[in-house]
This record gives structure tokens, C-alpha cells and sequence, in this order.
């Protein structure tokens, strides 16, 4: 069984630019977690898309968006991006019957500069 | 509103001696509780879970936790630690309403030679 992948692992931007990031969760899992991992912030919630809807979102500006496909995967956004914006993005795929249980991705490093 | 506090920092240990990494947690009802470890780079790690039941959980590479209710912990132990197990320690609450987790700021645990 595969498990979360993300895409792609380094980013590099500049202030002010968009990035994308991807995440596909486990096969047969709906739902997708966002975190952000910025130096000494820890994990913070960012996003959680299930069945194709975003249900929840974290303490974050809109410029943080994203979606998620018919097929489960997602897509992280941050438009006009900043230097604070540089970070560990994770991506989780928590389990159907509990949904707190998540299986984590490697992440995508952003830097911004 | 649910927390989790790691109050260590950095732990630092001998090859071979016992570890231990406190997590103390916040929440209205009964938590969902987990450990997860990550090394330089990586995404996360599930090491252990607590649901309900048994308050002693064993978790991979020879870790357990103990749910104590009455002090709100959830302590993650080890009686040998072996260098491969320098890593980030991170404890997390399963908030069920937010259908997310919660994340301490973590433990950086290093092993000496």
C-alpha cells in the first residue's frame, strides 16, 4: 500500500509569487490534513479537505487555499507569498472510522525568498 | 480550547539508559492521544496511540506511553535508547470536534556515545 505522497519536495519562490503544493493520501482514504511546520512554531493546522470540501480551517490568512479532487488528492496554495511563509508543509491522510488518526507525508520545504 | 504541552525542549541521553519525554494535554473529554517522531527532513512517524483501555500502550521500536487521566499526561518511554532514536518527539491530542490534531511544540532528543 503506498502512503501520502507529496509533490514536489523543495520549493523555492519569491516574495510575492504563488506556490502550489500536491499531496495524495493513502489509496482509499478521503479526507486530507494540512500542517505547516515553520522553524520553532511547531505543527499548526492549516486545512482539512474531505469528500472534495474544505471542513475546516486553521488560524490562517486566505491567502492559504486549496482543494481537493475527485480522485482525494489535494492542493495547497499561498498566494502572495511571504518570507514567514517558509516552512515544512505536511500533508496528512487520516484514517476513515477515526478521523484523528493521520498518516503523515514527507512534506514539501518551501523557501521563500 | 485543547493543548498539549511538552515541556522539554531538548533532552539529551545516554546510549543505553532509560528515556522518558512528558506530554501533558489539555481537553474536555476523553482525549484520543499519540506520539509521533521525526527525523531531520521527514515527515512523521506514528509511534504509538491512545484511544481507550488499557492505560499502558505499546507502540514500534520498542516504545510505550502511559495515560494517567488524573494528571492529564500521556509520558512516552523507553528503557534503552539506541542512537538511531535522535529524532523530534512530537505528542498530539485527536481533537474529535475540529476533526484534527493537536500537536505539542516538541521534545528534540539527542543520544550520546
Amino acid at each position: 500500500e503506498a502512503g501520502v505522497t507529496q509533490s514536489p519536495t523543495h520549493l523555492i519562490k519569491t516574495r510575492g509569487q504563488q506556490a502550489t503544493l500536491r499531496c495524495s493520501p493513502i489509496s482509499g482514504h478521503t479526507s486530507v490534513y494540512w500542517y505547516q511546520q515553520a522553524l520553532g512554531l511547531g505543527l499548526q493546522f492549516l486545512l482539512w479537505y474531505d469528500e472534495g470540501e474544505e471542513r475546516n480551517r486553521g488560524n490562517f490568512p486566505p491567502r492559504f487555499s486549496g482543494r481537493q479532487f475527485p480522485n482525494y488528492s489535494s492542493e495547497l496554495n499561498v498566494n502572495a507569498l511571504e518570507l514567514e511563509d517558509s516552512a515544512l508543509y505536511l500533508c496528512a491522510s487520516p484514517t476513515a472510522s477515526l478521523r484523528t488518526e493521520a498518516f503523515f507525508g514527507q512534506g514539501t520545504r518551501l523557501t521563500v525568498v | 480550547a485543547q493543548s498539549v504541552t511538552q515541556p522539554d525542549i531538548h533532552i539529551t541521553v545516554s546510549e543505553g539508559a532509560s528515556l522518558e519525554l512528558r506530554c501533558n494535554y489539555s481537553y474536555g473529554a476523553t482525549p484520543y492521544l499519540f506520539w509521533y517522531v521525526q527525523s531531520p527532513g521527514q515527515g512523521l512517524q506514528l509511534l504509538l496511540k491512545y484511544f481507550s483501555g488499557d492505560t499502558l500502550v505499546q507502540g514500534i521500536k520498542g516504545f510505550e506511553a502511559e495515560f494517567k487521566r488524573s494528571q492529564s499526561s500521556f509520558n512516552l518511554r523507553k528503557p534503552s535508547v539506541h542512537w538511531s532514536d535522535a529524532a523530534e518527539y512530537f505528542c498530539a491530542v485527536g481533537d474529535l470536534y475540529g476533526n484534527k490534531l493537536v500537536f505539542g511544540a516538541g521534545t528534540i532528543l539527542r543520544v550520546k556515545s
